[in-house]
């Protein structure tokens, strides 16, 4: 079975710096997806980036970026120039494929992030 | 399009009763799927649906069952509700191509919070 482990309950962070969120993940499935789910107090579940298993290239999406190791199942997310509007609950999540479209989450980090 | 939509947003119930959760889409997406979050947990998957007539269950089933007799609507039906159900509930759609491969993007709902006293 894939498990999905955040380590980091919470995480706080300056306006305007850099912050990274960890993520790990076990799976024997070498075909695979891994997002970062974004979850601001109204509770809507916005997508903020995704990384296909079989590609080398981290994924990027303008401020937001991952740090993918396949071989250590490491995924982290870098939130680059941290604004207000980026204080939320982070979940990372993970889709094999052929499956369903299964998302399996993981506990979540909730990141703060003051003026 | 108002994309996925949930109803009721909010509902208090008392051990034993029952209550249908709804969940509709407008974008003819064929895959459907229910999720559960506790307080400080991520989302958890009850059970989904690949097509109109064809459910099948997730990670924590147990207490609920659903039915999808359109490809829009795919309700969440709970029974005689235990205090173990107190959760945020989401519904989430997609579009898988043929093969399953493909990956598409899950579009949420707003979710329902229950609380079960």
């Amino acid at each position: 079975a894939q498990t999905v482990t955040q380590s980091q309950p919470e995480m706080s962070v300056q306006e305007a710096e850099t912050v990274t969120l960890s993520c790990t993940y076990d799976t024997s499935e070498s075909n695979y997806y891994l997002f970062w789910y974004k979850q601001p107090p109204s509770r809507q579940m916005i997508l903020v980036i995704r990384q296909e298993a079989y590609k080398q290239q981290n994924a990027t999406e303008n401020r937001f970026s991952v740090n993918f190791q396949k071989a250590a199942k490491s995924f982290s997310l870098k939130i680059s120039d941290s604004q207000l509007g980026d204080t939320a609950m982070y979940f990372c999540a993970f889709m094999t494929y052929n499956q369903g479209g299964k998302l399996i989450f993981g506990q979540g980090t909730e990141l703060s992030v003051k003026p | 399009n108002a994309g996925v939509t949930q109803t009721p947003k909010f509902r208090i119930l008392k051990i034993g009763q029952s209550m249908t959760l709804q969940c509709a889409q407008d974008m003819n997406h064929n895959y459907m799927y229910w999720y559960r979050q506790d307080p400080g947990m991520g989302l958890k998957l009850i059970y989904y649906s690949v097509g109109a007539g064809i459910t099948d269950k997730g990670e924590v089933p147990n207490g609920y069952n659903v039915s999808r007799s359109t490809t829009e609507d795919f309700p969440l039906r709970l029974e005689l509700a235990a205090p173990s159900q107190t959760s945020v509930y989401f519904c989430a759609s997609s579009y898988m191509g043929p093969g399953g491969a493909k990956y598409n993007e899950q579009f949420f709902g707003p979710g329902t919070r229950l609380t079960v006293l």
